[in-house]
């Protein structure tokens, strides 16, 4: 079946520092990912979406890759700061459908 | 723009108690979807819909019932409520062209004792 992994522990890093996280998958082959970002009690907010023709998508001090060979995608935050810190979540689609699919998600934390 | 809303915020219900979600959005999207979103299981698809008078049954729809009569509305159903169905509901709609954003509600939190 499919399957969307992201890590469940949280990642904590140093306010400055880049922020990586990472959406791996399986049985599936994707033609779009979306990044998203949710703060506790809220809805998700889009980030990012990057095609499966494209390798990366910059949008500010965010970056994402998008490696159809490994079957994962790397989300980069540069220049960390608190405010970044939520849970991001990835999710996936196939070609010809609105239909996504989520992983569970990776709870970043920044510290001052 | 309100964007997604989505009433109520939070509902309590006893088993077997029906009730309706209320989603609406004011962007003219075509597509509408409600997740459910349970601690260590992410977000969930239960229906969705590609327009009005058109819906579809996703990941997880067992126990729950969707129309979509206009553009803007979405209601799901819950007809005879279970513990189970204890979650976070959230609604969201999608603008035209594949991999476009999904703009998503403020959710409603739901328990069912």
């Amino acid at each position: 079946s499919q399957k969307i992994e992201q890590n469940s522990e949280a990642l904590n890093i140093q306010e400055g520092k880049t922020a990586t996280l990472t959406c791996n998958y399986t049985n599936y082959s994707p033609a779009y990912l979306q990044w998203y970002r949710q703060d506790p009690g809220r809805g998700p907010v889009f980030l990012l979406l990057i095609r499966e023709n494209e390798k990366e998508k910059r949008k500010e001090r965010l970056k994402v890759t998008f490696d159809t060979t490994l079957k994962q995608s790397l989300f980069h935050i540069t220049a960390s700061q608190p405010a970044d810190s939520a849970t991001y979540l990835c999710a996936l689609a196939s070609s010809g459908t609105y239909k996504y699919i989520f992983g569970t998600g990776t709870r970043l934390k920044v510290l001052a | 723009n309100a964007g997604v809303t989505q009433t109520p915020k939070f509902q309590v219900l006893k088993t077997g108690q029906s009730m309706t979600l209320q989603c609406a959005q004011d962007m003219n999207h075509e597509y509408m979807s409600w997740y459910r979103q349970d601690p260590g299981m992410g977000l969930r698809l239960i229906h969705y819909s590609v327009g009005a008078g058109i819906t579809d049954q996703g990941e997880v729809p067992n126990g729950y019932n969707v129309s979509r009569s206009t553009t803007e509305d979405f209601p799901l159903r819950l007809l005879s409520a279970a513990p189970s169905q204890t979650s976070v509901y959230f609604c969201a709609s999608t603008g035209t062209g594949k991999g476009n954003e999904q703009f998503f509600g403020p959710g409603t939190r739901l328990t069912v004792l």
